[in-house]
């Protein structure tokens, strides 16, 4: 079974700076996926980043970074320069291999991190 | 193009009630997963369709069941609600592109 950890109920940061958000996983599988969401208050699911297993370089997307520690079974985001917008939920996700002949596995989110971002 | 969109975006219930949540997916993804996301929870897998079938399930009970359609949009189905089941519902497709969207959610109440 898979198990993402997210040990920051919440965390706080001033606007400019850069914070890291903690997510930890648990797998048995030797290929899987790493993904981060951030989800403000309207509902939606917004992917921000993602690292697969075998990937050599830590992942980048703008002003977000995914530091990636495979023996550590550990996969932070970081946030650089951080903007007012930032306030939301934020989760890390696991994405299961394929099955049943569907184009995508299935993912196991954690419990997330509520980021506010202060003037 | 629409993305995912999802139907109804609000509605209440009350206990024993039975609900059907509808999901069309974005153009082109023909695999549709639905995940339900209690208050201050992270979303939970319920089941997973590919070419009408259910492919995938998640620890959640018979009272939950699905259905896709030809033209790969699904709906969600729970019956006997009770108040444990307030959540929002999320509908996802994706493609062999490896493409994942999801859609905005169907926020369900039970009284």
């Amino acid at each position: 079974a898979q198990k993402i950890t997210q040990t920051q109920p919440g965390m706080f940061v001033q606007e400019k700076e850069a914070v890291t958000l903690d997510c930890t996983y648990d797998t048995s599988d030797q290929s899987y996926g790493l993904f981060w969401y951030k989800q403000p208050s309207s509902g939606e699911m917004i992917f921000l980043i993602y690292q697969g297993s075998y990937d050599e370089q830590n992942a980048t997307e703008g002003r977000y970074s995914l530091n990636f520690q495979k023996a550590r079974k550990s996969a932070n985001l970081v946030i650089s320069a951080s903007q007012l917008g930032d306030s939301a939920m934020y989760f890390c996700a696991m994405r299961s291999p394929n099955a049943g002949g569907t184009s995508y596995g299935k993912l196991t989110f954690g419990q997330g991190t509520i980021l506010t971002v202060h003037p | 193009d629409a993305g995912v969109t999802q139907s109804p975006t609000h509605l209440i219930k009350t206990r024993g009630q039975q609900v059907t949540l509808r999901c069309s997916p974005k153009s082109g993804h023909d695999t549709v997963s639905w995940y339900q996301q209690a208050l201050g929870q992270g979303p939970q897998f319920i089941f997973q369709y590919y070419e009408e079938e259910e492919r995938q399930r998640g620890n959640f009970p018979d009272r939950f069941s699905g259905h896709q359609f030809p033209n790969y949009s699904s709906e969600l189905n729970v019956n006997a609600l009770w108040l444990g089941d307030s959540a929002l519902y999320l509908c996802a497709s994706s493609s062999y592109t490896g493409e994942l969207f999801f859609g905005e959610g169907s926020r369900l109440t039970v009284l």
